[in-house]
């Protein structure tokens, strides 16, 4: 089974619209990590948010948030505002202690931003 | 404070050739990554070492693929001999082990282009 999934290759969202695009992940540890990166097009990995898996609230950075659901193993990350340098490539990853803490990433969801 | 550096930041080589990559970690940091990403099969891990200790290979797709990490602060990637569907964006990635919370930190990246 996959341990991180995206579900959508590509979106579209209006400039000034919120997006949110969403991941899945499968783990039987109880402690874990959850995290979203940015990878323009100029290819660097930008970190964006973090959520623990004990966290009660959902993460917020700046006009990034992570809609975190423990029971449906969700972790959909919320951009409010968007703007043009929002297109990029995101991906969901997660950090699990089985394994040595390994990062498992998913195939990423390509957004574009329309002006 | 520097971050992940990589070198060389692009490789052109003939088939055949061996290639070396390099990363120099964050300073601190004791867990470090290699990815390989190609539009193909996008972002994949190859290994990855806690303590300078290589704890999952099983990503290295083939023999031919091997990694080193003599010290805390060095680690190389080497393809001998390299092929074309070698080419392809190879980041390391360091963090701190353990460490739910720690999120990755990326390199810039070496784009290899084997002809």
């Amino acid at each position: 089974a996959q341990k991180i999934t995206q579900t959508q290759p590509g979106m579209f969202v209006q400039e000034k619209e919120a997006v949110t695009l969403d991941c899945t992940y499968d783990t039987s540890d109880q402690s874990y990590g959850l995290f979203w990166y940015k990878q323009p097009s100029s290819g660097e990995m930008i970190f964006l948010i973090y959520q623990g898996s004990y966290d009660e609230q959902n993460a917020t950075e700046g006009r990034y948030s992570l809609n975190f659901q423990k029971a449906r193993k969700s972790a959909n990350l919320v951009i409010s505002a968007s703007q043009l340098g929002d297109s990029a490539m995101y991906f969901c990853a997660m950090r699990e202690p089985t394994g040595g803490n390994q990062f498992y990433f998913g195939t990423g969801t390509s957004l574009t931003v329309i002006p | 404070d520097a971050g992940v550096i990589q070198s060389p930041r692009h490789e052109v080589t003939e088939m055949g050739q061996e290639v070396t990559l390099r990363c120099k970690p964050i300073s601190g940091h004791n867990s470090l990554f290699w990815y390989r990403q190609t539009m193909m099969r996008g972002l994949e891990l190859l290994i990855y070492f806690n303590n300078n200790v290589p704890i999952d290979d099983s990503g290295m797709p083939e023999d031919r693929f091997s990694a080193k990490m003599p010290n805390a602060s060095f680690s190389t990637l080497k393809i001998q001999p390299s092929e074309p569907r070698d080419s392809a964006v190879y980041f390391c990635a360091s963090s701190f082990y353990p460490g739910q919370g720690i999120e990755q930190y990326f390199g810039p990246g070496t784009r290899l282009t084997v002809t």
